[in-house]
């Protein structure tokens, strides 16, 4: 199974700043994504980031306020631009190898937004 | 399009009794399912995943969970429950052909002592 890490693991953000939050794997992956964690809600797939091409995003998510970097094989960044209230949440980055194959997700990054 | 229901958001249930967490799917396509398990302040990781073959699928930390195709289940149990899994438990599905699962809202196991 693969290691993931994710920086920070929380931060408290003013309103209309931006957070970039990184993710590292210990191994080289193709498909990796972002996921939005929501007090109560279910996780909400922002975007699917492959390496050496554009971001694909999810509905309802834009690459203005979502950006995402994936430079190679090992790591991603997701920013949260323009921040507001409504974006505190838990972001987590994830990897998955194939179809039905098990995701594993890094620990998290708690997001609250004042 | 897929979609998953837990019924259940939250359940209580005293140390060493069994427990039973809910999960229904809706798909119009061969699934795969999955149940994760997200201790607190931690990502998630899988308790078992149904591929195919045997309906009755055994994971870690003692829990298993049975597909049932004709009632559209994959009902996560364990037949006697320990403090240390107090966590958050998320039902997941695949569809044959897709990389990305859809998840439920998550049902909150609560082990009082």
């Amino acid at each position: 199974s693969a290691v993931i890490s994710q920086k920070p693991s929380r931060d408290i953000c003013q309103r209309g700043t931006s957070l970039t939050i990184q993710c590292q794997v210990d191994s080289q992956v193709t498909m990796m994504f972002w996921y939005r964690q929501q007090p109560g809600q279910s996780l909400t797939l922002i975007a699917t980031a492959n390496q050496g091409s554009e971001a694909t995003y999810e509905s309802g998510f834009v690459i203005d306020k979502f950006p995402i970097s994936r430079p190679n094989l090992t790591f991603s960044t997701l920013t949260v631009s323009n921040m507001s209230p409504e974006d505190s949440s838990i972001y987590l980055c994830s990897l998955g190898t194939g179809e039905g194959d098990t995701q594993y997700f890094g620990p998290g990054t708690r997001l609250t937004v004042l | 399009a897929q979609s998953v229901t837990q019924l259940d958001s939250q359940v209580p249930v005293f140390e060493e009794a069994p427990v039973e967490l809910r999960c229904n799917y809706s798909s119009s396509v061969s699934v795969y399912l999955f149940w994760y398990v997200q201790y607190p302040n931690q990502g998630l990781q899988l308790l078992l995943k149904y591929l195919s073959g045997s309906t009755l699928v055994k994971g870690i930390n003692g829990f298993e969970a049975e597909f049932n195709k004709s009632q559209t289940s994959f009902h996560l149990r364990k037949p006697s429950v320990h403090i240390s899994d107090t966590a958050e438990y998320f039902c997941a599905v695949n569809t044959r052909g897709s990389y990305i699962p859809t998840f439920g809202r998550g049902t909150s196991l609560i082990v009082h002592p």
